[in-house]
């Protein structure tokens, strides 16, 4: 099956800087690969998704990239706000083992202000 | 739209009662999922449902767990007779279709004393 592995597990930036997240998974046959952010008492939230067929994928402060061929993915956060500090999780599943999500450990955020 | 409801948000109860955990899906989602939170695992996938059928409960842990979904507005997991090691928060995702974006709800933290 699946193995999402993250890194790192705990990161910390000065507001206004970038962070990024990485992730790498094991099954060549995954083609989703979805970023969540999870708050303190409240369940993890949706932030941007990318699917096999593409490199990148923007949203305002927030980016991903996928290289299918190394078998990794990443999350980019520009100019970070106290607001951005969470845990972020990451995520990858494929239509051969029915579309479950196997999640990575996750990585805590924490923005200085 | 009022996102996935999930009740109770905290339940603490003793070792060996049963407890029954609920779920609404956002309306007009097929698909249904319940995870599970620890420290040690992370989170992982229980059971998912799609169209209101169970389609893979590999990750239920033991006999002692069940899950439901009558309809497509309701689902239930079970857990009888509980144990201390059954500790954690508990989800429920929603998706439109199988292999799209999932939506968690709040959780349930439960705590078996």
């Amino acid at each position: 099956g699946e193995n999402v592995e993250q890194h790192p597990s705990t990161l910390s930036v000065q507001e206004g800087d970038s962070a990024v997240i990485k992730c790498t998974y094991s099954d060549s046959a995954s083609n989703y690969f979805p970023w969540y952010k999870q708050e303190l008492g409240k369940g993890p939230q949706l932030i941007i998704d990318i699917r096999s067929n593409v490199g990148e994928k923007k949203d305002q402060r927030i980016a991903v990239t996928l290289n299918k061929t190394a078998k990794h993915f990443s999350l980019h956060i520009t100019e970070t706000q106290p607001e951005d500090s969470a845990v972020y999780f990451c995520a990858a599943s494929s239509e051969e083992y029915g579309n479950k999500l196997v999640f990575g450990a996750g990585t805590i955020l924490r923005v200085k202000s | 739209d009022a996102g996935v409801i999930q009740s109770p948000r905290h339940e603490v109860t003793e070792m060996g009662q049963e407890v029954t955990l609920r779920c609404k899906p956002i309306s007009g989602h097929n698909s249904l999922f319940w995870y599970r939170q620890t420290m040690m695992r992370g989170l992982e996938l229980l059971i998912y449902f799609n169209n209101n059928v169970p389609i893979d409960d590999s990750g239920m842990p033991e006999d002692r767990f069940s899950a439901k979904m009558p309809n497509a507005s309701f689902s239930t997991l079970k857990i009888q007779p509980s144990e201390p090691r059954d500790s954690a928060v508990y989800f429920c995702a929603s998706s439109l279709a199988e292999g799209g974006e999932q939506y968690f709800g709040p959780g349930t933290r439960l705590t078996v004393t």
